[in-house]
């Protein structure tokens, strides 16, 4: 069982240019999400999607854009990349029901714009 | 929203002693308190978790205190061995919204052999 996996691993960006990363679990949760790591600052949600078809804003969702037309697949969109969003990316996902709220994190991916 | 401060940011321990990580959240309607471990290079996963109705729990070298009336909890760590070196990140969430978790900044622990 994978898990969660998330591609890139890492990359480096050009300001301004779009850039979708990827996320995929094996364990058909329903819930998923995606966090920023910055130094000092801990992980602060960006989006998250309770359910296939459902998603909503975390706590700095500006600039990012998420879909999740099925249960495995959960892609951040950055539209035009800025150099504030150089930062490691998680993406997690968690049963979300049943009183489980567990969240299982991925590998990450570190994006550097410039 | 919820805010969520974490201490210390560092923690050096000697191996056999013991540690202790405290956060403190201002949402009186954060429920669930979570306290994740990140080795370097690697996701956050899940250490120990506790609920809003509980003050304690323990699960072997590890325990988690809660005060709700202060609105804050504790993650306590016995008997250090070099392998719990680490980052730890608590984090706090409201019962009207699961999927929001709030996490501190993160402690990173040395605990030297």
């Amino acid at each position: 069982i994978a898990g969660i996996t998330q591609a890139p691993t890492s990359q480096i960006l050009a300001a301004g240019r779009r850039m979708t990363l990827r996320c995929t679990q094996d364990m058909r949760h329903n819930a998923m999400y995606w966090y920023r790591q910055d130094l000092g600052l801990g992980l602060r949600l960006i989006h998250y999607s309770n359910t296939a078809g459902t998603t909503g804003k975390g706590e700095v969702p500006d600039g990012y854009s998420v879909s999740r037309a099925n249960t495995d697949d959960f892609p951040l969109t950055l539209a035009s990349a800025v150099p504030s969003q150089t930062s490691v990316y998680f993406c997690a996902s968690s049963v979300g029901r049943g009183g489980s709220y567990e969240q299982y994190f991925g590998p990450g991916t570190r994006l550097t714009v410039t | 929203g919820e805010n969520v401060e974490q201490h210390p940011s560092t923690l050096s321990v000697q191996e056999g002693d013991s540690a202790v990580i405290k956060c403190t959240y201002s949402d009186s309607a954060s429920n669930y308190f979570p306290w994740y471990k990140q080795e370097l290079g690697k996701g956050p996963q899940l250490i120990i978790d506790i609920r809003s109705n509980v003050g304690e729990k323990k699960d072997q070298r590890i325990a988690v205190t809660l005060n709700k009336t202060a609105k804050h909890f504790s993650l306590h760590i016995t008997e250090t061995q070099p392998e719990d070196s680490a980052v730890y990140f608590c984090a706090a969430t409201p019962g009207y919204n699961f999927n929001k978790f709030y996490f501190g900044s993160g402690t990173k622990l040395n605990v030297k052999p």
